[in-house]
C-alpha cells in the first residue's frame, strides 16, 4: 500500500512569491491534516479535512494561508504572498476517520525555505 | 489548554543502553496519548499509544505508561539498537471529538555502536 505522497520535497523561493504544495493521502482515508513544523519543534495542526469539507482552521492564518481538498481525495495547500517566517517543514498526514482510535499516517514533508 | 513537555534532547547512547524519555502533560479532561518516531529522512509514524489511565503501550521493545497521577507518559527501552536513532515526539490529542494531535518538541536520539 503506497503511503501518503507529497510534493515537492524541498522548494526555495524567494519572500512574496506564492507557494503550493501537494498532497496525496493513503487511497480510503477520509480525514486529512496538514501541519506545519518549525526547526527543532513538534508539529502543529494548520487546518483538518473530512472529506472535502475543512473542519477545523482555526489554526490557519487566514491572510495569506489557503487549502483546498477537492473531491475528497488529492490537497493543496498555497501560501501567498510568502514571508521569511513561513520558512519550515509542512507535513500532511491522513487517516480513515477522525476518532483517536484511528492512526495518522504522516507523510515525509516538504521543505519550506523563504529568501 | 492542552501541552506536552518532553525532555530536551539530543540524547547520546552507546547501543544495549537503557533509554528513557521523559513526557509529562496538560490537558483537560483524559486525553490519549502517543509517542512518534521521526527516522531520517522518512515521515512520523506511530511507535505506540495509549488511550487511558495505567495502560502501557509497546512496540519493537519500546514501552509508555499512561500515568494520571503524574501526568506522564515517558518512554523506555531495555536495550537500544543503533537502527533506533531518530527523533522521538511524544503527543496527545482530545478524548472527545477530533483527533488534533499535539506535540511535543522531539528528543533526537543517536545511539553508537
Amino acid at each position: 500500500e503506497a503511503g501518503v505522497v507529497q510534493s515537492p520535497r524541498y522548494k526555495i523561493i524567494e519572500k512574496k512569491q506564492p507557494v503550493a504544495f501537494w498532497c496525496n493521502p493513503i487511497s480510503g482515508h477520509n480525514t486529512l491534516y496538514w501541519y506545519l513544523q518549525n526547526l527543532g519543534q513538534g508539529p502543529e495542526l494548520l487546518i483538518r479535512y473530512e472529506n472535502e469539507e475543512a473542519v477545523d482552521d482555526s489554526q490557519l492564518p487566514k491572510d495569506r494561508f489557503s487549502a483546498e481538498r477537492l473531491k475528497g481525495v488529492d490537497s493543496t495547500l498555497k501560501i501567498q504572498p510568502a514571508e521569511l517566517g513561513d520558512s519550515a517543514v509542512y507535513l500532511c498526514a491522513s487517516s480513515p476517520g477522525d476518532r483517536v482510535s484511528y492512526e495518522q499516517y504522516f507523510g515525509p514533508g516538504t521543505r519550506l525555505t523563504v529568501t | 489548554g492542552n501541552s506536552v513537555t518532553q525532555m530536551e534532547g539530543p540524547v547520546t547512547l552507546s547501543e544495549e543502553a537503557f533509554l528513557t524519555i521523559n513526557c509529562t502533560y496538560t490537558a483537560t479532561g483524559y486525553p490519549s496519548l502517543f509517542w512518534y518516531v521521526q527516522y531520517p529522512g522518512e515521515g512520523l509514524q506511530l511507535l505506540l499509544k495509549a488511550t487511558k489511565a495505567d495502560d502501557k503501550g509497546s512496540n519493537k521493545g519500546f514501552e509508555a505508561t499512561y500515568r494520571k497521577e503524574t501526568t506522564s507518559f515517558h518512554l523506555e527501552k531495555g536495550s537500544v539498537q543503533v537502527s533506533d536513532s531518530a527523533v522521538y515526539f511524544c503527543a496527545l490529542s482530545y478524548p472527545t471529538g477530533a483527533n488534533n494531535l499535539f506535540f511535543g518538541t522531539g528528543t533526537r536520539l543517536t545511539v553508537i555502536p
